[in-house]
């Protein structure tokens, strides 16, 4: 099936560093989505993006859609080592449509 | 906030046996409910979409006849494994959205892993 272009694929950090990975895809999308996915659970919402070029944050996290609507990008401030985990972008054409995963970042942090 | 339950977490069967996953929607209803499967250091794949009172639609290369599902009701969709072989062996997730919600995010369950042996 069809997936988005995700980078990097994955990131050794420090605690306290900020992170940034993001999302391409050729053709555009309505929604896009970011969500972490823990070790043997199903992942969890974190952010939703609904407008071209909309920012939003979530606590440490900021995301953004792009003006293209072909991208986004995904921030995680002053990491900690509960932020480790898989970050998988999603994008969705339509309202109602089936969501597009990207092939995710797998984010290590050093205490 | 919508919870998506799965059960079992994981099972175990002998390669030839079938499987049935179940997945539930908690605190909504759900009119559609997608299934997902998901390789070790993989992305999460579509297998099919589920729909209340009508049959799946199943992405391309997902055969119908050995993933059978089931969305008998707005809170409840099955997916069975039927002859399972060890290729077989793999996380699989469900998700859901309320309906006339077409716009809100899916909610995931927590996975089934499941190992044929």
């Amino acid at each position: 099936g069809q997936q988005l272009n995700q980078s990097p694929q994955s990131m050794f950090i420090q605690e306290g560093e900020d992170v940034s990975m993001n999302c391409t895809s050729s053709s555009i999308f309505n929604t896009w989505l970011w969500y972490k996915q823990d070790p043997g659970e199903g992942p969890v919402l974190l952010i939703a993006l609904y407008k071209a070029g909309e920012l939003t944050s979530n606590g440490r996290l900021t995301a953004q859609f792009g003006i293209t609507r072909k991208d986004s990008f995904l921030n995680i401030s002053a990491s900690i080592p509960s932020d480790v985990g898989i970050y998988f972008c999603a994008g969705q054409r339509w309202q109602g449509g089936k969501l597009i995963f990207g092939q995710g970042t797998e984010l290590s942090v050093k205490p | 906030g919508a919870v998506v339950s799965q059960h079992p977490s994981r099972v175990i069967c002998k390669s030839g046996t079938s499987v049935k996953i179940e997945c539930r929607s908690l605190d909504f209803q759900a009119t559609t409910m997608f299934w997902y499967r998901q390789f070790p250091k993989q992305s999460l794949m579509l297998m099919a979409t589920s729909n209340e009172g009508s049959k799946a639609t199943y992405e391309q290369g997902v055969e119908k006849d050995k993933f059978l599902i089931n969305h008998a009701s707005l809170t409840l969709s099955t997916l069975t494994v039927t002859s399972a072989h060890p290729e077989d062996s793999s996380f699989y997730i469900c998700s859901a959205r309320a309906p006339g919600q077409d716009s809100s995010p899916l909610h995931f369950g927590n996975g089934t892993r499941l190992t044929v042996t």
